[in-house]
Parts: C-alpha cells; structure tokens; sequence
C-alpha cells in the first residue's frame, strides 16, 4: 500500500466551477498534511497546510482533514486557467518527522 | 530574494563524472531537505539536514550519494560516478523547524547523464 494515494486524473473543469482533489494516507499517525502545486517543469509551490481535523479556507482554497477516515482534500472555488497544474498531496509522519511522502499527484485542468 | 537557492539549475555530466548540487535555505531557516523528482514518477524525500547534521538520510541510495550542511555556506548534495538513472530533478527545501513545519521549495536543479 502506498503511503499516499492521490486520483491521478487528468480532473478537468469549467472556469468558475469547482475543482476537488482528494488524498488517502496510510499512516494513522500522521499529523501534518500540505497541499503544494507543481506547474510544468517547475518546482513545488506551498498553497495549503492542515493539522486538525475539519477545514481551513485560505481565499479560493479550502483543505479539509479527516483523520478518522485518513483522508484530506483540497477544494479549488472559482476555478481559473492559472490553477491547471498538477497538485500534489504531501504527509508527514510522527514517526519521522521532517520527511514528507508525496502522492503522485492530481493534473487538473481548467478550460475558459 | 529570501527564497530558497539552488545551483546550477541545470546539470550535465558524462557517465562516470562527480555532481554537485548545491542549496542555500531561505533566511531564517536552519533545515534543509533534499528530494528527486524523476520523470512521470512523484517527489521522494533524499535527506533531511541541520547545521553540521544529517538528522535522517533513510532516503539516501546507500551508494555514491552524500549530503552535507556545513556550519558556513549552503547544502551539498553530491553524487559520485553518475548513471543515466541518475537523470531527474533534484529539489532542495527548507523549513524554520522540522517538527511539523512547512516546507518551501527551490527551483530545482535538472540533472542530466549523457
């Protein structure tokens, strides 16, 4: 089982609409959770981090955590051309604190 | 620029040959940690340093690969007699602490095995 599993897409949706990307982690102890953004042949840009349960909004991106389920999610309102690219979800563990496990990340496209 | 520096951005070198990849945290941060991105495959976690410290390096090939922090200048990442599967994306980042705190990427350098 992989440490992070993320739908690999390609998620494609309207400007305007709202795009939802989603994340399983394995480790029940993790307890701390960011969603970064990659564009093509760049590197990988911080635009979410979340440690408790329940949901952090910050401008047109919320995060939600469930611990319980061992799920998190990034939510994209009013979806814009500038927001394609690929989102990764990155964990860290308690037990190794420091090191982050990435899923392969979610290509979301939004077309005008 | 207070961000995260990485040099060279892009790296060629022949079978055989030394790289060394270099990393300065942005201001204020004293943790630095080393990832590869190769092609279509996700962001794996290399090494995890402080000041004159590898605090965890389990993501280190056992083999040809080395990381330092010295007290002064930037983080090296070096590699040792290069293969074309050493070929990817190698990204530094920093942090103002490793305990849960966020990390910011540098723009990466692009190494290339001929």
């Amino acid at each position: 089982q992989k440490e992070v599993e993320q739908n690999s897409g390609p998620l494609s949706v309207p400007e305007g609409a709202i795009a939802s990307l989603n994340c399983t982690y394995s480790d029940r102890v993790s307890q701390s959770f960011f969603w970064y953004r990659q564009y093509s042949g760049k590197s990988p840009e911080l635009i979410m981090s979340i440690y408790s349960n329940g949901d952090k909004e910050d401008g047109r991106f919320t995060a939600q955590l469930n611990k319980a389920s061992q799920y998190v999610s990034l939510l994209i309102r009013d979806s814009q051309p500038s927001d394609s690219a690929t989102y990764l979800c990155a964990v860290m563990r308690g037990s190794t604190l420091g090191r982050l496990y990435f899923g392969r990340g979610t290509q979301l496209t939004v077309w005008p | 620029n207070a961000g995260v520096m990485q040099n060279p951005r892009h790296l060629v070198r022949r079978r055989g040959q030394e790289a060394r990849l270099r990393c300065s945290p942005m201001k204020g941060h004293s943790h630095v940690y080393w990832y590869r991105q190769l092609p279509e495959e996700g962001l794996k976690f290399m090494v995890y340093l402080q000041k004159e410290n590898i605090i965890d390096e389990s993501g280190m090939p056992k083999e040809r690969f080395s990381a330092e922090f010295p007290k002064e200048g930037p983080s090296i990442l070096r590699i040792q007699q290069v293969v074309r599967g050493d070929s990817a994306a190698y990204f530094c980042a920093s942090s103002d602490t490793g305990q849960g705190y966020e990390q910011y990427f540098g723009p990466g350098t692009r190494l290339t095995v001929t």
